[in-house]
């Protein structure tokens, strides 16, 4: 079936240090790409997204291109702030998951002054 | 956006009573809901999909008769724990997909906090 995997974490960065956050997938079929962000004690927020090979999302200084020849979509953001602080989730829709929304295990950010 | 709205945000309930946690739409009509539960410092675990007018599907491992759906409207999707114990404090949170959009489109309530003591 359908999977994503991402990196572990917890990620630790210095303000304003380059983020990536690494997330490959399997899916058949042509699925869409997500990246969702969960404050502490909240739900899910959509990030950004892409639905099509090539297709680069961004949102917040945040961005991630869909590589379907790496089946990957890191995530990625050359300078972070603390308030980046969260846990980043990469996830697909689409392909043999029809209209579930599959998730990554979940990256925690922290983000020091 | 789209909004979901999710209530309670947090509940505190003793062992053996039933908690009902609501999932709404506030300005789109949602065919498709989805409810997941989140382990602490885990991923999102699909527990259904919440169907208007019919059973809900549940996923494999998930006891259907303690967790009862009920996908009433396009509006309102009821997620209920029943006969709640310790081991079934957890977060959990639905999603609801909009109707006419493609199948990529999918916005997610606040989350519920569900404490059994």
């Amino acid at each position: 079936g359908d999977s994503v995997t991402q990196m572990e974490g917890p990620v630790t960065l210095s303000e304003e240090a380059f983020l990536t956050i690494n997330c490959t997938y399997t899916a058949t079929g042509y699925p869409s790409l997500f990246w969702y962000v969960q404050y502490p004690g909240e739900g899910l927020q959509l990030l950004l997204k892409a639905t099509k090979a090539d297709d680069k999302g961004s949102n917040k200084g945040f961005e991630a291109t869909y590589r379907k020849e790496t089946t990957s979509f890191h995530l990625e953001k050359g300078s972070v702030q603390v308030s980046d602080s969260a846990v980043y989730f990469c996830a697909l829709s689409g392909g043999s998951s029809a209209s579930k929304i599959i998730f990554g295990s979940g990256t925690r950010l922290s983000i020091r002054p | 956006g789209a909004v979901v709205s999710q209530h309670p945000s947090r509940v505190i309930c003793k062992s053996g009573t039933s908690v009902k946690i609501e999932c709404r739409s506030l300005d789109f009509q949602a065919t498709t809901m989805f409810w997941y539960r989140q382990f602490p410092k885990k991923s999102l675990m699909l527990m259904a999909t919440s169907n208007e007018g019919s059973k809900a599907t549940y996923e494999q491992g998930v006891e259907k008769d303690k967790f009862l759906i009920n996908h009433a409207s396009l509006t309102l999707s009821t997620l209920t724990v029943t006969s709640a114990h310790p081991e079934d404090s957890s977060f959990y949170i639905c999603s609801a997909s909009r109707t006419g959009v493609t199948n990529t489109e999918a916005f997610f309530g606040q989350g519920t906090r569900l404490t059994v003591v």
